[in-house]
């Protein structure tokens, strides 16, 4: 079957790094994707990795291994507002999006 | 402009009713779907339409029956609701590049109430 690990809950504090991991097992891989989804809200996409190594966006970077089938989000210089669950997704081989059941990250001050 | 808009954002009605809740987005994607999201928090898809035709149809009770009547438009009717129900209904959207129909743009969501 097609199976997708995040861990389920992270704490971190403000002004800190975190890396949040996910592993997948899919038939096949078309891309990754790492989504945020801040409470009673919806999922807004934030980065896609297609090939090996690092992608940054500001303080928000993505890695992804393909042949490890594994990838994080790192999050720097963390912000209260950080605060959220973070969903990673992959397109198999018939460009159908699987979905983790997404690790909620907790900001102390 | 909302890119994605779904209405209404809440719903609250009791066991066997039906109810329906539509979806509009004016982003000109070709892909359009509805996913399910429970109390704990998984996100599962259940309908997936491309240029108003039916491509993913999960296995989803055949009490829920989507309709779209054009390729920015995809309603969601649901027959005879149950407790089960209760749940966030997201609509969204993908671009027409296969290489980005992972980069779903949601609307804000449906919370489902069945009491």
């Amino acid at each position: 079957g097609q199976n997708i690990d995040q861990p389920t809950e992270m704490t971190a504090t403000e002004g800190a790094i975190v890396q949040i991991n996910c592993t997948y097992q899919t038939s096949g891989f078309n891309g990754l994707f790492w989504y945020q989804q801040h409470a009673g809200e919806a999922p807004t996409f934030l980065s896609y990795n297609v090939l090996d190594g690092l992608e940054e966006k500001g303080r928000f970077s993505s890695f992804l291994s393909r042949s490890k089938g594994y990838s994080y989000l790192l999050l720097k210089e963390l912000q209260m507002k950080d605060s959220a669950s973070y969903l990673c997704a992959v397109t198999d081989s018939n460009y159908q999006l699987i979905w983790g059941a997404g690790t909620k990250l907790i900001i102390k001050p | 402009d909302t890119a994605v808009s779904q209405t209404p954002k809440y719903l609250v009605t009791q066991m066997g009713n039906d109810k329906s809740i539509k979806c509009e987005q004016n982003l000109g994607h070709d892909t359009m779907y509805w996913y399910k999201q429970d109390s704990k928090k998984f996100l599962k898809i259940m309908f997936s339409y491309n240029n108003k035709e039916l491509i993913i149809n999960e296995t989803v009770p055949n009490r829920f029956s989507p309709k779209s009547p054009d390729k920015a438009h995809l309603n969601l009717h649901i027959n005879s609701l149950e407790l089960g129900d209760s749940a966030v209904y997201f609509c969204a959207s993908s671009p027409p590049d296969r290489e980005f129909i992972g980069e779903l743009f949601f609307g804000e969501g449906s919370r489902l109430t069945v009491l």
